[in-house]
């Protein structure tokens, strides 16, 4: 069945750590989003991509960074993890007919 | 620019009740407008989708939202609420199609009391 994955759902990491989160995806989209979510907030679009080798970052600003070397792999990394970045981070498709699909989210928490 | 305002952060409706969940947008063309649903510790699923066909939308579970460009709304509804209706609904408007920029509201928590 085709779907969007994110690894881990839940994660709690020290302040300077390097984290990765994952988002894989076998809907066959080439249109991928990060998304950042906090209580009572709008979501924020983070970064996007178009396709293989496609990154930009979205309207809210963010240290994090991405890449996409394949159509199905959307990670999200920080290099030095702060409580700021505490918050939920959803990662999406779109597609022709879909809209947006969207995986579980990641809740990451930096203490 | 597009902007979504969603009236009312929280909701409560007692069950078998009629469910309204307010969202007006802003937009300089005519727009394409979404509701979202998410269940605690998951991510967001489309309930239903305006793309200037039908005013009034069907989605899935039972909603419906109705545009009305007068009044720049597109509202969301159910006859009877369930107990598992209980979750946050996001209302979002997108000028270009739904895949350039989407913009969210702040969502909408509804609460269905037994």
């Amino acid at each position: 069945e085709a779907d969007i994955y994110q690894t881990p759902r839940y994660l709690v990491i020290g302040t300077g750590k390097k984290i990765t989160l994952e988002c894989s995806q076998t809907m066959g989209h080439d249109k991928m989003y990060w998304y950042q979510q906090d209580p009572g907030m709008e979501l924020h679009l983070i970064h996007y991509s178009y396709g293989v080798n496609s990154t930009e970052k979205g309207d809210l600003s963010s240290e994090s960074t991405v890449s996409r070397i394949r159509t199905e792999h959307f990670p999200l990394t920080l290099e030095s993890a702060r409580p700021s970045h505490t918050s939920q981070y959803l990662c999406a498709t779109w597609g022709m007919g879909y809209g947006y699909t969207f995986g579980s989210g990641t809740r990451l928490t930096v203490v | 620019a597009q902007s979504v305002t969603q009236l009312g952060s929280h909701v409560s409706v007692s069950e078998g009740a009629l469910v309204l969940l307010r969202c007006n947008y802003s937009s300089s063309v005519p727009p394409y407008l979404f509701w979202y649903v998410q269940y605690p510790n998951q991510g967001l699923q489309l309930l239903l989708k305006y793309t200037s066909a039908a005013t009034l939308v069907k989605g899935i579970n039972g909603f419906e939202a109705e545009f009305k460009k007068s009044e720049t709304s597109f509202h969301l509804t159910k006859p009877s609420a369930h107990m598992s209706d209980a979750a946050e609904y996001f209302c979002a408007v997108s000028e270009t199609g739904g895949y350039q920029k989407v913009t969210f509201g702040i969502g909408t928590k509804l609460q269905v009391i037994p």
